[in-house]
């Protein structure tokens, strides 16, 4: 069993709808949680960054993180062609420098 | 101005081969990675050095090895090229460890 299980999709939404991706883990000593956005053909650009449990918010992106379930999820409102992507997460522990990620969503977003 | 830079984007190389990735961050982090992202876009960290010292360094073939000159730079160099090598190889900085790490358009291996 990998570390940390993402549904790779794809995803297919009409503009406008929101999107979730979610993100599960076993490892109960991640503290750190990232989601990623990454283009075709592109490097992987940092969306949200959050620690332990709660949620954050930036314009259409929220981030959860739910520790009691090992669960994580980000919610795009509004979403826009533009948003169409692999969606990565990735997480860490308090004491290891070293990303587990997840094997990425593929998102499209139709107009 | 591109913040972590590699070079070349692409590769092509004949098995066997040995061949150099280049990277370089302008951000005036203190540590640099290397990551291996396969077919199924799975990344995986392969190295990682903080202030010209080795301090992550995975279950990688000793064919790979990395180099790091300078705080800015790091570089990874491959022998004996094989098949399986083929992948997105991804650069990445962080401030410091532990912190965010952003990352390089990557270089698209290609052994043939």
């Amino acid at each position: 069993q990998k570390e940390v299980e993402q549904d790779p999709g794809p995803l297919s939404v009409p503009e406008g709808a929101i999107v979730s991706l979610n993100c599960t883990y076993s490892n109960s000593a991640f503290q750190y949680f990232m989601w990623y956005r990454q283009y075709s053909r592109k490097g992987p650009e940092l969306l949200m960054y959050t620690y332990s449990s709660g949620n954050k918010e930036d314009g259409r992106f929220t981030a959860q993180v739910d520790k009691s379930s090992k669960y994580i999820s980000l919610f795009i409102r509004d979403s826009q062609p533009s948003d169409s992507a692999t969606y990565l997460c990735a997480m860490r522990s308090s004491n290891d420098y070293k990303l587990s990620f997840g094997a990425g969503t593929t998102v499209t977003v139709r107009a | 101005d591109t913040a972590v830079s590699q070079t070349p984007k692409y590769l092509v190389t004949q098995m066997g081969n040995d061949k150099s990735i280049k990277c370089e961050q302008n951000l005036g982090h203190d540590t640099m990675y290397w990551y291996k992202q396969d077919s199924k876009k799975f990344l995986k960290i392969m190295f990682s050095y903080n202030n010209k010292e080795l301090i992550i360094n995975e279950t990688v073939p000793n064919r790979f090895s990395p180099k790091s000159p300078d705080k800015a730079h790091l570089n990874l160099h491959i022998n004996s090229l094989e098949l399986g090598d083929s992948a997105v190889y991804f650069c990445a900085s962080s401030q410091a460890l532990a912190t965010e790490q952003y990352f390089g358009p990557g270089t698209r291996l290609t052994v043939t």
